[in-house]
């Protein structure tokens, strides 16, 4: 079976500053992972997703995450926060590209002036 | 680029009463969509799987002649909410997993639809 864990249900950073939020993953056969955010009362947009082809994965926005096997993590960063940033961020895990997301618990990015 | 929508966007209905929500992947196919639901303040729940042309598969927990799903055509999924109660209350969200346009293995979500029932 496949999870995913997000360390952090709530993240505050100051705009201009790191953006780290993490995600580890526990599966059987090598997945397929998501980053999608979601604005309040919206969709999931995709952020940026691992396919196995590179481990450092470059997504929309300025974020990125780089895929660790032997962390079996998939954190996410982004160099330099903006106040459009806030938002929530979800990490999921399929073990076949379109299928069945599994998600994590979600961790909100809060922003600071 | 790839859009689904979902119509309506939110709803207000009555203890008792039956609600349809549309899920529509408007410039792609997709033989799969996923319904997800989703309560204030928590992560996205899935629902059941919705293939074109065969029965929905539920996930473990979800009632199927409670939340009817059919998928009628390879661009629209439904979920009917039936003799919806408070509880139902929530977001739900769906998702299309294109197989055409050039966009092949991706999936796509939906804006959701805010369900609340009195």
């Amino acid at each position: 079976a496949q999870s995913v864990t997000q360390l952090g249900s709530h993240v505050s950073v100051s705009e201009g500053a790191l953006v780290l939020l993490r995600c580890n993953y526990s599966s059987s056969v090598p997945p397929y992972l998501f980053w999608y955010v979601q604005y309040p009362n919206q969709g999931l947009q995709l952020l940026l997703k691992y396919t196995s082809a590179a481990t450092l994965v470059k997504g929309i926005n300025g974020f990125e995450a780089e895929f660790k096997k032997s962390e079996t993590s998939f954190h996410l960063t982004k160099p330099s926060a903006h106040m459009s940033d806030a938002a929530e961020y979800f990490c999921a895990v399929t073990p076949n590209q379109g299928g069945k997301l599994i998600f994590g618990q979600g961790t909100e990015l809060s922003v600071k002036p | 680029g790839a859009v689904v929508s979902q119509h309506p966007s939110w709803v207000i209905c009555k203890s008792g009463t039956s609600v349809k929500i549309e899920c529509r992947s408007l410039d792609f196919q997709a033989t799969t969509m996923f319904w997800y639901r989703q309560f204030p303040k928590q992560s996205l729940m899935l629902m059941a799987t919705s293939n074109e042309g065969s029965k929905a598969t539920y996930e473990q927990g979800v009632e199927k002649d409670k939340f009817l799903i059919n998928h009628a055509s390879l661009t629209l999924s439904t979920l009917t909410v039936t003799s919806a109660h408070p509880e139902d209350s929530s977001f739900y969200i769906c998702s299309a997993h294109a197989t055409s346009g050039g966009i092949y293995n991706e999936q796509f979500f939906g804006p959701g639809t805010r369900l609340t029932v009195l």
